[in-house]
């Protein structure tokens, strides 16, 4: 079964400086990977997404990850936080079952943001 | 094109009590999927419904189940609650069935079981 671990429960940055969330995964083949956001009382919107294409994949909202195979990380990056980038952050991989997809979902990385 | 709509946002039920929510998905969406939000255990995958079959499940007892009807629109039920079945129901669509597909998630109804 595949899996995702997040290094850090809770990140903190000042605004304008740059942003690191660290995703680590567990794959016995090659994965598809995800990033999420979920900002307070909302749902999840994909942030990017890897399928092995390339190993940079840049999203939206500045935010971008690279799929390292030797490293099995996938760590989510932004130049320079904003302050509307201050949400909980979900890791995920895709788990194939018989054809069928499975998200599974590390425990999140909490990111908030200092004025 | 309007995103994906759960209802109702908010139930409060007591043990013992069962439960129906409802999830549209983005029109043309087919695959519906449901995911269970709590502090403690995190997300985690319920199941899977696929033209109306359910095409995989989570580690989840029985008493929660879910249907999709003809227009893709899926409903999960859970019986006899239990105080641990607190948590935000989150229900996602995408086009098609598959591992590399783009889920979109509706904004999740929360229950609370009193």
């Amino acid at each position: 079964a595949q899996s995702v671990t997040q290094l850090d429960s809770h990140v903190s940055v000042s605004e304008g400086t740059p942003v690191l969330l660290r995703c680590n995964y567990s794959s016995s083949y090659s994965p598809s990977l995800f990033w999420y956001v979920q900002h307070p009382n909302k749902g999840l919107q994909l942030l990017l997404k890897y399928t092995s294409a390339a190993t940079l994949v840049k999203g939206i909202n500045g935010f971008e990850a690279e799929f390292k195979k030797s490293e099995t990380s996938f760590h989510l990056t932004k130049p320079s936080a904003h302050m509307s980038d201050a949400a909980e952050y979900f890791c995920v991989v895709s788990d194939r079952i018989q054809g069928a997809q499975k998200l599974v979902f590390g425990q999140g990385t909490r990111l908030t943001i200092n004025p | 094109k309007a995103g994906v709509t759960q209802t109702p946002r908010y139930l409060i039920k007591t043990r013992g009590q069962q439960v129906t929510l409802s999830c549209s998905p983005i029109s043309g969406h087919r695959s519906v999927s449901w995911y269970q939000q709590t502090p403690g255990q995190g997300l985690q995958f319920l199941f899977e419904y696929f033209s109306e079959t359910q095409r995989n499940k989570g580690n989840f007892p029985g008493r929660f189940s879910g249907r999709q009807f003809s227009n893709s629109r899926s409903e999960m039920n859970v019986s006899t609650l239990e105080l641990g079945d607190s948590a935000l129901y989150l229900c996602a669509s995408s086009f098609i069935a598959g591992s590399d597909n783009e889920q979109f998630f509706g904004p999740g109804t929360r229950l609370t079981v009193l």
